[in-house]
């Protein structure tokens, strides 16, 4: 089983800061990762697949990177309904698919 | 308009039986592989189950190998878990959630809302 170990768990930032959230793999998942947001009371939402590659309606400032086992999902300008919990997944060796334990972006 | 509709939840025993069931609507069923995906309170994610978009393959995490049975039918457009043997441990909000593909290594690109399980005595 591929363990996800995200950093930090949580994340306290000001509007309109920049936000870099990290996402390591225990092996190699190539590039077969993803990150959801998920606001309270809100079922998870895709944000980033393959990466980098935003979903469909996910704004600019979201931004995916990394290989292997680092990833990072950068937002670069906080808005106030960017503050949710962020999850990666991997999707490259399963079952099971893993996710990591989440960060929580507060204010 | 894409939907994932969750029901079947509720309150049972332990070693109780539940059923979830999965409508989903906005888009051909048979096309894409589906997952069940859980969230205890206040917990992270934990993928249970998954299912091939033909039906031929069915996955299970092993907290849930034995209890559980994932199954589609697509005359319905319905996604179930059939859920035995239940513990205190599989209390959490159950997602239905759809792969991005039919088979092979996709992630989740809709989700439903979620039907809650909740296993007491």
């Amino acid at each position: 089983e591929i363990v996800m170990t995200q950093s930090p768990a949580t994340l306290s930032v000001s509007p309109g800061e920049r936000a870099t959230l990290s996402c390591r793999a225990s092996e190699s998942v190539s590039r077969n990762m993803a990150w959801y947001q998920q606001k309270p009371g809100q079922a998870p939402s895709l944000l980033i697949f393959d990466v980098s590659t935003r979903a469909t309606g996910t704004p600019a400032r979201f931004s995916g990177s990394g290989s292997g086992t680092e990833f990072t999902l950068t937002i670069s300008s906080l808005q106030s309904e960017d503050f949710a919990v962020y999850y990666c997944q991997q999707y490259n060796s399963w079952p099971p698919l893993t996710f990591g334990g989440g960060t929580k972006v507060e204010i | 308009e894409v939907q994932l509709l969750e029901s079947g939840g509720g309150l049972v025993q332990p070693g109780g039986s539940l059923r979830l069931s999965c409508a989903v609507s906005g888009f051909t069923f048979s096309d894409y592989a589906f997952a069940w995906v859980r969230q205890a309170r206040g917990k992270g994610l934990e993928w249970v189950s998954g299912i091939t978009g033909g039906g031929g393959n069915l996955y299970y995490a092993d907290s849930v190998k034995g209890r559980f049975t994932i199954s589609r039918d697509s005359s319905k457009n319905t996604l179930y878990l059939q859920m035995n043997s239940l513990r205190a441990e599989d209390t959490a909000l159950y997602y239905c959630a759809r792969k991005a593909g039919w088979v092979g290594s996709y992630p989740f690109d809709q989700w439903g809302q979620g039907t809650q399980v909740t296993v007491s005595s």
